[in-house]
């Protein structure tokens, strides 16, 4: 069975600071993963995907994440954070078989002026 | 949210009626899913279809039903079975066959029942 685990549901942060948001998976096979974001009362957004090739995937509105095999993880970063990034994240992964995405539970992402 | 869309918005029933919220696509998408957001619990899926006429059960499809006769629509009926339905219900699509693929979101309906 394939999970994904967001171990913050709250990550706070300056404008203008570096932020990180942390997603650790589990599937069998090689892991195709994903970020989305949601803002209040609206769809999923996708951000970014790794599929295979570059640890470092970089995507929309100048996020980026890092794939790291051996810790089993698919951290979402931006150098510097914008008020506008105030949001809620989610991962999610995709093993094995023709499935649906998995997703964990979101990161409430909170960037402070 | 381009290319998926989900009606209504909104949508308050009476305990023990059903509803049927509504997803159309127009991406030529083969696939289409449901899920169900509620806070602090993440996504978790209900129904998926990976070719018209075909639909298989996610983790939580106690108390709903689907049906798939247009690859464009995948509506999502909410039984008077289902004991907790008040909920976010957010449909998605993806081209079908390749692992690697996103799902594309709709917008979302708010289910409230009194």
């Amino acid at each position: 069975a394939q999970s994904v685990a967001q171990p913050e549901d709250q990550v706070n942060v300056a404008e203008g600071n570096p932020l990180t948001v942390k997603c650790t998976y589990s599937v069998s096979g090689n892991p195709y993963l994903f970020w989305y974001v949601q803002y209040p009362n609206r769809g999923l957004q996708f951000l970014l995907k790794y599929i295979t090739g570059d640890n470092l995937v970089k995507g929309s509105y100048g996020f980026e994440a890092e794939f790291n095999k051996s810790q089993t993880s698919f951290h979402l970063k931006k150098p510097s954070a914008l008020v506008s990034d105030s949001a809620l994240y989610f991962c999610a992964v995709r093993g094995s078989g023709n499935t649906p995405l998995v997703f964990g539970k979101g990161t409430r992402l909170s960037v402070i002026a | 949210d381009g290319g998926i869309t989900q009606s209504p918005k909104y949508l308050f029933r009476k305990e023990g009626q059903n509803v049927t919220l509504s997803c159309e696509q127009n991406l030529n998408h083969d696939a289409m899913y449901w899920y169900r957001q509620d806070p602090g619990q993440g996504l978790r899926l209900i129904y998926y279809s990976q070719i018209v006429n075909d639909f298989q059960k996610g983790d939580i499809a106690e108390g709903y039903s689907v049906s798939r006769e247009k690859k464009e629509s995948f509506p999502l009926t909410v039984t008077s079975a289902q004991k907790n339905p008040t909920a976010f219900y957010l449909c998605a699509s993806s081209i079908g066959g390749p692992l690697k693929v996103e799902q594309f979101f709709g917008p979302g309906t708010r289910l409230t029942v009194l």
